[in-house]
């Protein structure tokens, strides 16, 4: 199993700031994903996390709102830029390894814009 | 189009009783992978019980069993002998074979409350 660790765990931001959340794993891991829950909402797949490369973004979202850096398998960080009320949400970091099985979550970064 | 459709919005349970949460599915593909996920109000998502499309069996996990029933495409998802801890949100989720990279769609989420 793997272990993931997400900075902050909530934050209240102000409109038009950015703010950058970190994700730390306790082991080298394939695959990094990065997930967004609006508020009662199920979870919507941000984008894939690549190590040394540009992130894949699913449709909808895109690198200049929420770019994402991987610089090891261990690591990854999401930004929500220029932040409005809408981005008010939780922010999950995902990982995973073929043959692990199942994803594992960490324990969500949980933003307020106001 | 929904790959994951789970009908119920809320469910009461009574302490110590089961409880069945639905869960259908859409896929073309053969191989694929089935997952229950329970988000507390604390917000971290916690793996609950897995069943891949080959097994055989229906997977049980502990308190948590799965109906696999692949000809109609669902899953539910059945606790039993309910406990207050159990009071959570409660997604299934599905990887299919095509998807190399490990993606889960998720569906919308079953809130389940326990009353003692």
């Amino acid at each position: 199993s793997a272990v993931i660790s997400q900075k902050p765990s909530r934050d209240i931001c102000q409109r038009g700031t950015s703010l950058t959340i970190q994700c730390q794993v306790d082991s080298q891991v394939t695959m990094m994903f990065w997930y967004r829950q609006q508020p009662g909402q199920s979870l919507t797949l941000i984008a894939t996390a690549n190590q040394g490369s540009e992130a894949t973004y699913e449709s909808g979202f895109v690198i200049d709102k929420f770019p994402i850096s991987r610089p090891n398998l261990t690591f990854s960080t999401l930004t929500v830029s220029n932040m409005s009320p809408e981005d008010s949400s939780i922010y999950l970091c995902s990982a995973t390894s073929p043959g692990a099985g199942e994803l594992f979550f960490g324990e969500g970064s949980r933003l307020t814009v106001l | 189009a929904q790959k994951i459709t789970q009908t119920q919005p809320g469910m009461f349970v009574q302490e110590k009783e089961a409880v069945t949460l639905d869960c259908t599915y859409d896929t073309s593909d053969q191989s694929y992978g089935l997952f229950w996920y329970k988000q507390p109000s604390s917000g971290e998502m916690i793996f609950l019980i897995y069943q891949g499309s080959y097994d055989e069996q229906n997977a049980t996990e502990g308190r948590y069993s799965l109906n696999f029933q692949k000809a109609r495409k669902s899953t539910n998802l059945v606790i039993s002998a309910s406990q207050l801890g159990d009071s959570a949100m409660y997604f299934c989720a599905m990887r299919e074979a095509g998807s190399n990279d490990y993606k889960l769609s998720f569906g919308a989420g079953t809130t389940v409350t326990v009353r003692a």
